[in-house]
């Protein structure tokens, strides 16, 4: 079993809908959670990062991260075409040099 | 431009040849990662450097991978006697800090794409 869950869809949604992607982790040493957007051919992008367990919101994007059920999420709201990528969580452990443990992806596409 | 640059972008070897991959990082960062990114699969950990120190080599796969940084910019990925299942994509990122305490965001190349025949 992986450390890092990450259903890799395909996910199709119509512009403007609500898009909710998710991980699950078995390690609890994971301190520093993060989203990445990777486009088709490109590195992946930090979208957001969250320390420990709480609520990150920044414009269309939320972060959640629940250390007791040791689950992620990603709420984008108002979803754009432009926002058709892979959505890559990644974790890293606390007190490590800073490898990023990384999910499958989940591979979303948002229809005009 | 102030990002991670990787050539080449696309590399196909025959089986049994040698490769280098090279990385360059934003000027001034202090820690360089290699990571390993399979057709359909999230970037995986290769090997890690701290200025020009290797610290961590833990996520190559075999010893016909190695990795430098002889001066502390510059990174070069070597994979000898290739095989085709080191067909993938090798990223490269950046972060300005060591800090093993707080948190730096890792700056991520296009990565190269390579193909074993």
């Amino acid at each position: 079993q992986k450390e890092v869950e990450q259903d890799p869809g395909p996910l199709s949604v119509p512009e403007g809908a609500i898009v909710s992607l998710n991980c699950t982790y078995s390690n609890s040493a994971f301190q520093y959670f993060m989203w990445y957007r990777q486009y088709s051919r490109k590195g992946p992008e930090l979208l957001m990062y969250t320390y420990s367990s709480g609520n990150k919101e920044d414009g269309r994007f939320t972060a959640q991260v629940d250390k007791s059920s040791k689950y992620i999420s990603l709420f984008i709201r108002d979803s754009q075409p432009s926002d058709s990528a892979t959505y890559l969580c990644a974790m890293r452990r606390g007190g490590s040099q800073g490898n990023l443990i990384f999910g499958k992806g989940t591979k979303l596409s948002v229809k005009p | 431009g102030a990002g991670v640059s990787q050539s080449p972008r696309y590399k196909v070897a025959k089986r049994g040849q040698d490769v280098a991959l090279r990385c360059d990082p934003i000027s001034g960062h202090v820690s360089l990662f290699w990571y390993q990114q399979a057709l359909g699969q999230g970037p995986e950990f290769l090997t890690y450097f701290q200025n020009e120190a290797q610290l961590d080599k833990s996520g190559l796969p075999s010893d016909r991978f190695f990795a430098e940084r002889p001066e502390g910019s510059v990174s070069t990925l070597k994979i000898q006697r290739t095989q085709q299942e080191d067909s993938a994509v090798y990223l490269c990122a950046s972060k300005p800090g060591a800090s093993v305490i707080s948190y730096n965001e890792q700056f991520f190349g296009p990565g190269t794409r390579l193909t074993v025949l």
